[in-house]
């Protein structure tokens, strides 16, 4: 069966533009998550959508990092003015709830320039 | 908030050799405890988990501990090969929160 996909895989930006990475997570999955991974770092959580509940955006580390995800399904993170040190793999993962296991992507490397 | 440190950062290990990893973590209500392998150019994959209602939970090669008084767990590989070779995540998190996780211990088995 389908697992999690992410688009694109990389994604070469400059500084200061914005960048949109899509996830589509495992049909039926009502818990997505977006994580980043620097180079050599564990996974930093950035938000969290579970149903229809309001997200937890605790993890974003700025304004400039937002995410949405519509019908329940399809999830997209937008990044805003980029910056250097936004540069990072960028994992999204769902699962079944927010107890199951979380089933990740393969990630979007973002390197911005 | 809940931390979670892991260690070691690397480690070598000769073929059909066990490996430990070990994290801390500091939030007495985490109640889930997962463990991912991450191969490169991949995203974690789930290898064991255990919950707090257990001390050890074991699946063939691997078997994670864990210890609620000291707020510590272990990751254990026997007989380990060739391909167990990638980074292991440490998790943990209260079931209805985000995972919190360690930085990643890089594996190495020298065939």
């Amino acid at each position: 069966g389908a697992g999690v996909s992410q688009s694109p895989s990389n994604k070469v930006t400059e500084k200061g533009k914005d960048v949109e990475l899509r996830c589509d997570p495992i049909s039926g999955h009502t818990a997505l998550y977006w994580y980043r991974q620097s180079l050599g770092q564990g996974l930093e959580f950035l938000i969290y959508f579970q149903g229809n509940s309001a997200p937890d955006k605790s993890g974003l580390p700025s304004d400039r990092f937002s995410a949405e995800r519509t019908g329940g399904s399809v999830s997209t993170l937008t990044i805003q003015r980029t910056q250097q040190e936004d540069s990072a793999v960028y994992l999204c993962a769902s699962s079944l709830g927010p107890m199951n296991e979380q089933f990740f992507g393969p990630g979007t490397r973002l390197t911005v320039l | 908030g809940e931390n979670v440190e892991q260690h070691p950062s690397t480690l070598s290990v000769q073929e059909g050799d066990s490996a430990v990893i070990k994290c801390t973590y500091s939030d007495s209500a985490s109640n889930y405890f997962p463990w991912y392998k991450q191969e490169l150019g991949k995203g974690p994959q789930l290898i064991i988990d255990i919950r707090s209602n257990v001390g050890e939970k074991k699946d063939q090669r691997i078997a994670v501990t864990l210890n609620k008084t000291a707020k510590h767990f272990s990751l254990h590989i026997t007989e380990t090969q060739p391909e167990d070779s990638a980074v292991y995540f440490c998790a943990a998190s209260r079931g209805n929160t985000p995972l919190v996780f360690g930085k990643g211990t890089r594996l190495s088995v020298i065939a």
